[in-house]
């Protein structure tokens, strides 16, 4: 089964405070995975996928095959980072499979 | 260029009405995907579109759903007899396609279906 989780509806951290939002993932291929993030008001947009292995606004997220699992991390938080954020796997075919999303609240 | 755009952006609608939303994917995108966002249910996918064909639609949730493209452009969902259960955002996609290594998908604003 092709399946994706975020355990963590909602994540509130202090300004300047790391930030670790999980993903763990289900797929019997090799996986294609992604961050996209929805700003208040905004359309869903790509952050980062593991392809590339970039830095996207100080976020990193590191495939681990062995743990399944590709979180999302960023070492000083901003109040800008306030978003709703959900980690996707690219299934068989091109469509994407989404986790229920992670509500990141960053206090000042 | 404009990135993917959708209309209407909100369609208020009466239970047992047909609805249709439409889709205009960035130009020269091949593939073009429909999702639906909702409180309960998150963001799920509903049909995939490679040009005018499509070769996954295992996400419409029932045969009151349809979506076609035509001319590998422009993309209709088609909700026929519109149940309370149908109240979320759709949400239309495109992308280069052809399987590309880390092929990014580009979302639009979505179109907020309310069914009353």
């Amino acid at each position: 089964a092709q399946r994706v989780t975020q355990p963590e509806k909602l994540l509130s951290v202090f300004k300047g405070a790391p930030v670790e939002l999980k993903c763990n993932y289900s797929y019997s291929g090799s996986p294609e995975l992604f961050w996209y993030v929805q700003y208040s008001r905004q359309r869903l947009q790509l952050l980062l996928r593991h392809i590339s292995r970039e830095s996207i606004k100080g976020f990193t997220a590191d495939l681990n095959k062995g743990e399944t699992s590709f979180h999302l991390k960023k070492p000083f938080a901003q109040e800008e980072d306030s978003a709703m954020y959900y980690c996707a796997l690219r299934g068989a075919t091109n469509k994407l499979i989404f986790g229920t999303g992670t509500l990141l609240a960053v206090q000042p | 260029g404009a990135g993917v755009s959708q209309s209407p952006s909100n369609k208020v609608t009466e239970k047992g009405k047909d609805v249709e939303l439409r889709c205009d994917p960035i130009s020269g995108h091949t593939a073009l995907y429909w999702y639906r966002q909702s409180l309960g249910q998150g963001l799920e996918f509903l049909i995939y579109f490679q040009g005018n064909s499509a070769p996954d639609k295992s996400g419409l949730p029932s045969d009151r759903f349809s979506a076609e493209r035509t001319g590998g452009s422009v993309s209709t969902l088609t909700i026929q007899r519109t149940q309370q259960e149908d109240s979320a955002v759709y949400l239309c996609a495109s992308s280069l396609g052809f399987r590309l290594a880390g092929d990014e998908q580009f979302f639009g604003p979505g179109t907020r279906l309310t069914v009353l």
